[in-house]
């Protein structure tokens, strides 16, 4: 979706660096939400927040750290990145009063490698 | 902590009625069942959502039993363009009031001419 932008698209990195994909959103959406996707494993949440005061762990948070700067701007950071960590990774958005049940919007994903 | 549980894959000829069904034993009484598409490359996109009964829109329809621990998408008269991973996925609510909203493992549909 247009809408929901993540840069960069690809990174390639090594082992111990500090990385950080952003994402931005101009849907006007409260809700904001980073997945993970790896083949054959789906997608699995990493974390989420409901407003700009919000932040909340998902399923996978471990090595991982988030930032939303603004209501439109949503940032995962991996402080000191491992190759297991080589994934898709993809930023979402969903409306207040629709939930997180609801319909989310996915940007277009960044594709990162740790070497 | 509810998980679904889809095929891994499925095949269809064009022109054919496909059936996907996703397990959701631990559905909590205020979850909904929402299905997602996913092209290579692409993040996912909304297809269906309900809560019971019956829901059908331009896309698909969405079955769901009266216990609503399984759903079932219903694609009519698939094409080539449909070929894509299906997600289900299934509010949840655990922990520490923390949301864990899980995605299944997909179920990936080849539709074969």
């Amino acid at each position: 979706d247009a809408d929901v932008t993540q840069t960069p698209r690809n990174r390639i990195t090594k082992t111990g660096k500090r990385i950080m994909l952003e994402c931005s959103q101009t849907k006007g959406h409260d809700r904001m939400y980073w997945y993970r996707q790896d083949p054959g494993l789906g997608l699995r949440l990493i974390y989420y927040s409901f407003d700009v005061k919000d932040i909340n762990k998902g399923e996978i948070s471990d090595g991982y750290s988030v930032s939303r700067q603004a209501q439109a701007k949503f940032s995962l950071s991996l402080e000191s990145a491992i190759p297991n960590q080589t994934a898709l990774y993809f930023c979402a958005t969903s409306d207040r009063d629709r939930g997180p049940y609801n319909e989310q919007f996915f940007g277009p994903g960044t594709r990162l490698t740790v070497l | 902590l509810a998980k679904t549980t889809q095929p891994i894959s499925m095949d269809s000829y064009e022109g054919q009625e496909v059936n996907i069904t996703c397990s959701h034993n631990n559905i909590a009484t205020n979850d909904y069942i929402t299905w997602y598409q996913q092209f290579p490359s692409q993040g996912p996109r909304f297809i269906i959502q309900g809560y019971k009964t019956k829901v059908t829109n331009e896309v698909a329809s969405l079955f769901i039993p009266a216990d609503r621990k399984s759903s079932t998408l219903s694609l009519p008269r698939v094409s080539l363009s449909d070929t894509a991973v299906y997600y289900c996925l299934v509010g949840d609510r655990s922990g520490a009031g923390s949301y864990q909203l899980t995605f299944g493992k997909g179920t990936k549909l080849s539709v074969i001419p």
